[in-house]
């Protein structure tokens, strides 16, 4: 069985720029998650998805990012524009209905913002 | 305000004795409690978890212990081997209204190091 895939590993901007991220899930799961993990700390939800439908984006700073997962399958998370303060891991992870606190976990795409 | 607490950034043991990682939460509505492990560059991967209803679950060489009256959970490793060299965090979730699992809120990790 495939992991959860994403791309790209790492990305270098400028700050003020603009960033998108891609997420493929395992096949077959529901749920899909975006989570940011800044250097020392534990990742941290942004947004979670059932198929295309947003369940929970409280802690998604909306005035600059956004996310997507139009066909309930795969997910784009963008950043525009992009903070110093943006620099982190963002993670991937997705689940499944009979196991929905296991989240399997992408290997992450490491943004950092000058 | 951090829910769930990993206090112990760093932890060192010789290869063959036991680990202790240790996870402190302030939540008592969290019921369900999870070990990720992560190496570097990868990203986390589920190890472990317990249910509320339960004070001790064991998978081969890992068994969590949860201390729901001191809000308290610990993963022991015994043996510890240089392959479990990584970052362990924990992580807690409460159920929802809607009868469904909440999210799950992450300590800052343990990085433990296992020496040959």
């Amino acid at each position: 069985e495939a992991g959860v895939a994403q791309s790209p590993r790492y990305k270098i901007i400028e700050k003020r720029q603009s960033v998108a991220f891609w997420c493929n899930p395992i096949s077959g799961h529901a749920t899909l998650y975006w989570y940011q993990q800044i250097l020392g700390q534990g990742p941290k939800l942004l947004i979670q998805f059932q198929n295309n439908g947003v369940v929970d984006d409280s802690q998604l700073p909306k005035d600059r990012f956004s996310a997507e997962r139009l066909k309930g399958v795969d997910s784009t998370l963008k950043i525009q524009p992009a903070k110093l303060e943006d620099s982190a891991v963002y993670l991937c992870a997705s689940s499944s209905r009979r196991l929905a606190n296991e989240q399997f976990f992408g290997p992450g795409t490491r943004l950092t913002v000058l | 305000d951090q829910q769930v607490k990993q206090n112990s950034p760093s932890l060192s043991v010789q290869e063959g004795r036991i680990s202790i990682l240790n996870c402190d939460y302030t939540n008592s509505m969290f019921d369900y409690f999870l070990w990720y492990k992560k190496y570097p560059a990868e990203g986390p991967t589920f190890l472990i978890s317990i249910s509320s209803i339960k004070d001790k679950n064991e998978d081969g060489r890992f068994t969590v212990f949860l201390n729901k009256s001191a809000k308290h959970l610990s993963l022991h490793i015994v043996p510890s081997q240089p392959g479990d060299s990584a970052v362990y965090f924990c992580a807690a979730s409460a159920m929802n209204y809607g009868g469904s699992q909440g999210n799950l809120i992450f300590g800052k990790g343990t990085k433990l190091s296992v020496k040959p």
